[in-house]
């Protein structure tokens, strides 16, 4: 069975410019988190979706950050523009419900901002 | 709010010992536990977990009960190889998502 996917798995930008990172859940998981990854902060939840809706996005460091999920299959996080404080690891993962059940992670996205 | 502690690295043991890294965790309820652990250059994959007071999580070796009186979810592995060494993290989930602890590197050496 597939895992969560994320695209791109590295990715390079000039600050100031638009990234968009992507990400696919596990077939018939109903909820979608994103996750940042940083030496100094370590594993921060940004936001996370029950049946495609937004439910909690106070982890969202700022307005430059957004999250979508447009249906059960796909969900995107935009930063624009990005800042050099922005470089980190992103992590999507997915779960069936919003309860206690497991979370699988996909293999995260390396974002460098120049 | 919901809270998880474990100790902090770096470990280093040599092949064949014995490793424990501590996790404690504060929470409302009856929280699911998880390990997670993370390769080099990897994303975070579950190492075991257990839903319940007294359940013994287990897999590849690693081993972890919940223990709700002293609020502790420790893991251990009675043998370590050099194939172990990564990040491990302890996480709970209640009706939240999950909440980690800060990591705990471990580096095996031969």
């Amino acid at each position: 069975d597939a895992g969560v996917i994320q695209s791109p798995r590295h990715e390079v930008t000039e600050m100031g410019q638009e990234v968009t990172l992507r990400c696919k859940p596990i077939s018939g998981h109903n909820s979608l988190f994103w996750y940042r990854q940083t030496m100094m902060r370590g594993l921060e939840l940004l936001i996370y979706f029950n049946n495609n809706v937004p439910i909690d996005d106070s982890g969202m460091p700022e307005d430059r950050f957004s999250a979508k999920m447009p249906n059960a299959s796909f969900s995107t996080l935009k930063i624009q523009p990005s800042e050099p404080r922005d470089s980190a690891v992103y992590f999507c993962a997915s779960s069936v419900g919003t309860g206690k059940d497991t979370q699988y992670f996909g293999p995260g996205t390396r974002l460098t901002v120049l | 709010g919901d809270s998880v502690t474990q100790m902090e690295g770096p470990v280093t043991l040599s092949e064949e010992a014995f490793l424990t890294i501590n996790c404690t965790y504060t929470a409302t309820g009856y929280p699911s536990l998880f390990w997670y652990v993370q390769y080099p250059g990897e994303g975070l994959q579950l190492l075991l977990k257990a839903t319940k007071a007294d359940d013994k999580g287990s897999n590849k070796g690693f081993e972890a009960t919940y223990r709700k009186e002293t609020t502790s979810f420790h893991l251990e592995k009675g043998s370590v190889q050099v194939s172990d060494s990564a990040v491990y993290f302890c996480a709970l989930r209640g009706n939240t998502p999950l909440v980690f602890g800060k990591g705990t590197r471990l580096s095996v050496i031969a």
